[in-house]
C-alpha cells in the first residue's frame, strides 16, 4: 500500500514568517514528488515539482527532497494571507499513479 | 494557456440514477486521470488511462465506475446506480507523459447524491 502523510494542521504563522510543510511517503522507488495549492472547493493547483535529492526554489518557495529519509518538504517565505489554503504533497510511484497526502491546512496571520 | 475543462460544474442526482462526468483533456496528454475527493477528505486516485484503455485502477473503482474515450477529445466517467457515499468533488486529470510528469487537475465536477 503506497501511503503519503501529512500533517493535517491547521498550520498558523504570523504575515512574513517562513512556513514549513512537510511530508513522508512510503514507497522508495517514488520518482516524482509534487506540491499543490487547494484553496476551499476548488481544484489543486501546481505549486512545484521536485525529482532529485536537494532543494529546488522558485520565487518564494523552496521545495526538500531527501529520499534516503523518504521526506520532501515545502518551505514558504515571506508568507502571506493569500498563501492560506490547504497544500498537498503528491508522488509519483513508477506507475502511472500519483498518490496524495491528506494535506496540511495553512493559515497566515495578518 | 491549454486546460483541463470538465462539465458539468456542478450536479445532483437522485440515489440510484446514473450519471456521466465529462472532461477535455489537454490535447497533447497521453495520460488521463479521475480522482475523487469527498468533502473534507483527501483527493484519492480512482483511475489511469492511456492508449484508450485503463491502466490502473484503484480498490474504489468498482464495477459501479467505468470509464471512456468516445471520441478523440472526451474522457467521460459514468457512475452508474449512484449512491449516497458517491457525493464529492470529481476532478479529470492529464499528463504529457505519465507519473513522471506534471499532473494538470480540471476544475472538478461536484456531484450531489441526493
Amino acid at each position: 500500500q503506497k501511503e503519503v502523510e501529512q500533517n493535517s494542521g491547521p498550520l498558523s504563522v504570523p504575515e512574513g514568517a517562513i512556513a514549513s510543510l512537510n511530508c513522508t511517503y512510503s514507497d522508495r522507488g517514488s520518482q516524482s514528488f509534487f506540491w499543490y495549492r487547494q484553496y476551499s472547493g476548488k481544484s489543486p493547483e501546481l505549486i512545484m515539482s521536485i525529482y532529485s535529492n536537494g532543494d529546488k526554489e522558485d520565487g518564494r518557495f523552496t521545495a526538500q527532497l531527501n529520499k534516503a529519509s523518504q521526506y520532501v518538504s515545502l518551505l514558504i517565505r515571506d508568507s502571506q494571507p493569500s498563501d492560506s489554503a490547504t497544500y498537498l504533497c503528491a508522488v509519483g510511484f513508477g506507475s502511472q499513479n500519483f498518490v496524495f497526502g491528506p494535506g496540511t491546512r495553512l493559515s497566515v496571520l495578518p | 494557456e491549454p486546460e483541463v475543462t470538465q462539465t458539468p460544474s456542478h450536479q445532483v442526482t437522485q440515489m440510484g440514477q446514473e450519471v456521466i462526468l465529462r472532461c477535455v483533456p489537454i490535447s497533447n496528454h497521453l495520460y488521463f486521470y479521475w480522482y475523487r475527493q469527498i468533502l473534507g477528505q483527501k483527493v484519492e486516485f480512482l483511475v489511469s488511462f492511456y492508449n484508450n484503455e485503463i491502466s490502473e485502477k484503484s480498490e474504489i473503482f468498482d464495477d459501479q465506475f467505468s470509464v471512456e474515450r468516445p471520441d478523440g477529445s472526451n474522457f467521460t466517467l459514468k457512475i452508474r446506480s449512484t449512491k449516497l457515499e458517491d457525493s464529492a468533488m470529481y476532478f479529470c486529470a492529464s499528463t504529457p507523459v505519465g507519473a513522471g510528469d506534471t499532473i494538470y487537475f480540471g476544475e472538478g465536477s461536484w456531484l450531489t447524491v441526493v
